[in-house]
């Protein structure tokens, strides 16, 4: 079935950084739009950005930008977020979406989320 | 950047009732919104897009109307498995955002 499988719980001490995986399966992963979104303690959420993986476009929010890396593997299906120089304030649930097929902006199937601590 | 808000923040209901929730834009999107719903611990679940679009699978007491600056959510008849965290988000234009949430409570 498709799935998005996201890697492991991490935690970092500020100034580091954090890379993130996203497995994707079931699907064809170069023909949908990848989007990575957070959630940090008890707050809403915050959409940071996207990568069409067949073009290796991406679009990031203006207040990510030069600090979150989106890349990916497309012979593994599998998409990467960066984070550098982390604060307390970074952290949260990422989420990894696809986007759907001529809707990229609609995000249909998502992974089950990577906590990342930022913690001295 | 577009804000996004949502009301009420909490709004306690019974299985059965009729649930609106609100989402306004801070300046018109069109019809460039969609509705996420989130449990606990959960990913969040596509419910609709561009403004009233269902998602396949979403049941139909789920619907969704508005455009330009005022949207809503509507659950026709609240069920036990809908008592989650609704969020509104945009994609007019970058950056996208969501609303600040509704959480539906059981009364």
């Amino acid at each position: 079935q498709v799935q998005l499988v996201q890697s492991g719980a991490e935690v970092k001490k500020p100034g580091a950084s954090v890379k993130v995986s996203c497995k994707a399966s079931g699907y064809i992963f170069s023909d949908y739009y990848l989007h990575w979104v957070r959630q940090a303690p008890g707050q809403g959420l915050e959409w940071m950005g996207w990568i069409n993986p067949k073009s290796f476009g991406t679009i990031s929010a203006m207040k990510f930008q030069g600090r979150v890396t989106m890349t990916r593997d497309t012979s593994i299906g599998t998409a990467y977020m960066e984070v550098n120089s982390l604060t307390s304030d970074d952290t949260a649930v990422y989420y990894c979406a696809r986007g759907k097929k001529d809707y990229y902006y609609a995000m249909d199937v998502w992974g089950q989320g990577t906590t990342v601590t930022v913690s001295s | 950047d577009i804000q996004m808000t949502q009301s009420p923040s909490t709004l306690s209901a019974s299985v059965g009732d009729r649930v609106t929730i609100t989402c306004r834009a801070s300046q018109s999107i069109s019809s460039w919104l969609a509705w996420y719903q989130q449990k606990p611990g959960k990913a969040p679940k596509l419910l609709i897009y561009k403004a009233s679009t269902l998602e396949g699978g979403v049941p139909p007491r789920f619907s969704g109307s508005g455009s330009g600056t005022e949207f809503t959510l509507t659950i026709s008849s609240l069920q036990p498995d809908d008592f989650a965290t609704y969020y509104c988000h945009h994609y007019d234009t970058y950056p996208w955002t969501f609303g600040q949430g509704t959480k539906v409570e059981i009364k």
